[in-house]
């Protein structure tokens, strides 16, 4: 079976620009979550959907970083406009989760973003 | 509020030597912890996860840990170290039925042959 899906892996990109980084969760798992990975910070919760309904936005940084759940098998996150402490991994993340919260996440491969 | 400490942040082991990543918790309910890893380039993975059931709980790869209300601590171990254990290993806790994971500083195993 697929795991969770991230894209692009990598991206570099000059600051003033905006980022898209998508995520296919595992089929099935109803809840999807965003986190930020660096040295200083270590993992950050951004995002946390439920059903495709965001629940817990307080992780997200600030009005330049906007996040969307369309459907069960698609999320997007968007940064506009980029600055160079963007740069991070980010990761998504998904979990069979329904109702009852296990803690089970599966994650993806992440995507590396460097702003320049 | 909730919180777990990795007490090392690098260890290195010989290759057939036994392994233990410490990491020690905070927190007012009853808890549940659990174990990531992460090889590099990669995403985590789950390891093992304790849930108030039985205090030792064994995971994949070979690796179990240790639930010690007294000490407040849930120990990794793993009886001999393989050079695919090398890795970054997460400590985490949240409380029961929330979606909230709080992960720890993280402890990078360095496994030499």
């Amino acid at each position: 079976d697929a795991g969770v899906i991230q894209s692009p892996r990598h991206e570099v990109t000059e600051m003033g620009q905006e980022v898209t980084l998508r995520c296919k969760p595992i089929s099935g798992h109803n809840s999807l979550f965003w986190y930020r990975q660096t040295m200083m910070r270590g993992l950050e919760l951004l995002i946390y959907f439920n059903n495709n309904v965001p629940i817990d936005d307080s992780g997200m940084p600030e009005d330049r970083f906007s996040a969307k759940m369309p459907n069960a098998s698609f999320s997007t996150l968007k940064i506009q406009p980029s600055e160079p402490r963007d740069s991070a991994v980010y990761f998504c993340a998904s979990s069979p989760d329904h109702g009852r919260h296990t803690g089970e996440l599966f994650f993806g491969e992440g995507s590396r973003l460097t702003v320049l | 509020a909730q919180s777990v400490t990795q007490l090392d942040s690098h260890v290195s082991v010989s290759e057939g030597t036994p392994v233990l990543l410490r990491c020690n918790y905070s927190s007012s309910y009853s808890p549940s912890l659990f174990w990531y890893v992460q090889h590099p380039n990669k995403g985590l993975q789950l390891l093992l996860k304790y849930t108030s059931a039985a205090t030792l709980v064994k995971g994949i790869n070979g690796f179990e840990a240790e639930f010690k209300k007294s000490e407040t601590s849930f120990h990794l171990t793993k009886p001999s170290a393989h050079m695919s254990d090398a890795a970054e290993y997460f400590c985490v806790v949240s409380d029961q039925s929330s979606y909230k994971l709080i992960f720890g500083s993280g402890t990078r195993l360095l496994v030499r042959p």
